[in-house]
């Protein structure tokens, strides 16, 4: 593994149903961020984590949560999921610390509820 | 609340110079990124700017006023492969990166 890999690549999804979509790192980041991104808005933070153990809500966490059990993987839970979480979800990660701290991208996960 | 707008949309040609704008009003102010989206990619990382002034990386520059809440992309000798998607994002008091919508470059030949 090299950088962050997302799985699956794509869903589609019954709304009701649940739905995990795995992240995981090899680079050792303390931090990691779940976003969703929709046609004509910017990337919306739904949750995040400083470092294992520990995580934070984001601007839209609702219907939505995470678990960060260790550094490497960071898991993003739809309980019962909605037609309004269809979207394209990038996990990201950063080192934690530094100036820069810059944020490095999976390869995202297109996911369709029907 | 917090708001960062770009262009939506621009068409520049093969070989020319354009500029992709990016202002903002966020809650503190830790530092602006570009990172550019090929269609259907992850984005990826351009640069950072956290002092006013420009900084330059190659064919692309990135220019930053604080005091106008004002950034640029500066794209220069514009190749086929420039097409995509420059998102503008600032890290705000709470750490937390806000996206704007992005900017979708044509490039023709």
């Amino acid at each position: 593994i090299a950088g962050i890999t997302q799985a699956p690549t794509s869903q589609i999804l019954a709304a009701g149903r649940r739905m995990t979509l795995r992240c995981t790192q090899d680079m050792r980041h303390n931090a990691m961020y779940w976003y969703r991104q929709d046609l004509g808005l910017g990337l919306r933070l739904i949750h995040y984590s400083n470092t294992a153990g520990t995580t934070g809500k984001g601007e839209v966490p609702d219907g939505y949560s995470v678990s960060r059990a260790n550094t490497d993987d960071f898991p993003l839970t739809l309980a019962s999921a909605v037609p309004s979480q269809t979207s394209v979800y990038f996990c990201a990660s950063s080192p934690g610390q530094g100036a820069t701290d810059t944020q490095y991208f999976g390869p995202g996960t297109r996911l369709t509820v029907l | 609340g917090q708001n960062i707008d770009q262009p939506t949309e621009m068409t520049a040609t093969e070989g020319a110079i354009v500029q992709i704008n990016c202002t903002y009003q966020t809650s503190g102010f830790n530092g602006l990124f570009w990172y550019q989206q090929h269609a259907g990619e992850a984005p990826t990382f351009l640069s950072y700017n956290v002092l006013d002034g420009l900084e330059e990386k190659g064919r692309f520059s990135s220019f930053l006023s604080r005091s106008k809440g004002y950034s640029y992309l500066l794209l220069k000798e514009l190749q086929m492969k420039d097409s995509a998607s420059y998102l503008c994002a600032v890290r705000d008091s709470n750490y937390q990166l806000i996206w704007g919508a992005g900017t979708k470059l044509i490039i023709k030949p």
